[in-house]
């Protein structure tokens, strides 16, 4: 299994601003995902990020509003910019668990944010 | 739209009964479903999954059922432990597309000692 970090484990922050929400994996990865869970509501996929390549989006997220970087295999960010409080969410990123019969993911701890 | 539900957001349970928590689905195209369990503060731990061409899958104590014709299925955990406790998601993913997996909204157990 994968044993994966995130930071800030908790932000709070003004609307308007941007936070950066880094996630570290101890072992080298293609994939990466990064999710959202808003309140009371399911995790939503917003992309998936590979490395050397372009971040792919889902519907409904866009790269302005949620730039990713993956410099290496291990590592990548997701930056929430111009917050509002809509985006109040756990934001977590995961990995396939490649040993795992198959379609397991694994995820980090995630990122609780509120935006006032 | 939501594809995976769950439409239970708590159940409780007395210590060594049978948990069961269920999960609706809308998508046909959906092959692999995946249990997950949550601890506050720790991201989704993988618990179990089942394929569509299985109707049964399990694993220790814990038992995932796949009712294909209805689009649904359920988690059975028995005894159930107080260490149990916990918030379980529900997960599709379609056409072996494991980077894509959808989530219900979640059940919140919890085990009465």
């Amino acid at each position: 299994s994968a044993v994966i970090s995130q930071k800030p484990s908790r932000d709070i922050c003004q609307r308007g601003t941007s936070l950066t929400i880094q996630c570290q994996v101890d072992s080298q990865v293609t994939m990466m995902f990064w999710y959202r869970q808003q309140p009371g509501q399911s995790l939503t996929l917003i992309a998936t990020a590979n490395q050397g390549s372009e971040a792919t989006y889902e519907s409904g997220f866009v790269i302005d509003k949620f730039p990713i970087s993956r410099p290496n295999l291990t590592f990548s960010t997701l930056t929430v910019s111009n917050m509002s409080p809509e985006d109040s969410s756990i934001y977590l990123c995961s990995v396939l668990g490649s040993r795992t019969p198959p379609f397991g993911q694994f995820f980090g701890p995630g990122t609780r944010l509120t935006v006032l | 739209d939501q594809q995976v539900k769950q439409n239970s957001p708590s159940l409780s349970v007395q210590e060594g009964r049978i948990s069961i928590l269920n999960c609706d689905y809308t998508n046909s195209m959906f092959d692999y479903f995946l249990w997950y369990k949550k601890y506050p503060a720790e991201g989704p731990t993988f618990l179990i999954s089942i394929s569509s061409i299985k109707d049964k899958n399990e694993d220790g104590r814990f038992t995932v059922f796949l009712n294909k014709s209805a689009k649904h299925l359920s988690l059975h955990i028995v005894p159930s432990q107080p260490g149990d406790s916990a918030v379980y998601f529900c997960a599709a993913s379609a056409l072996g597309g494991a980077n894509n997996l959808f989530f219900g909204t979640g059940t919140r157990l919890t085990v009465i000692p």
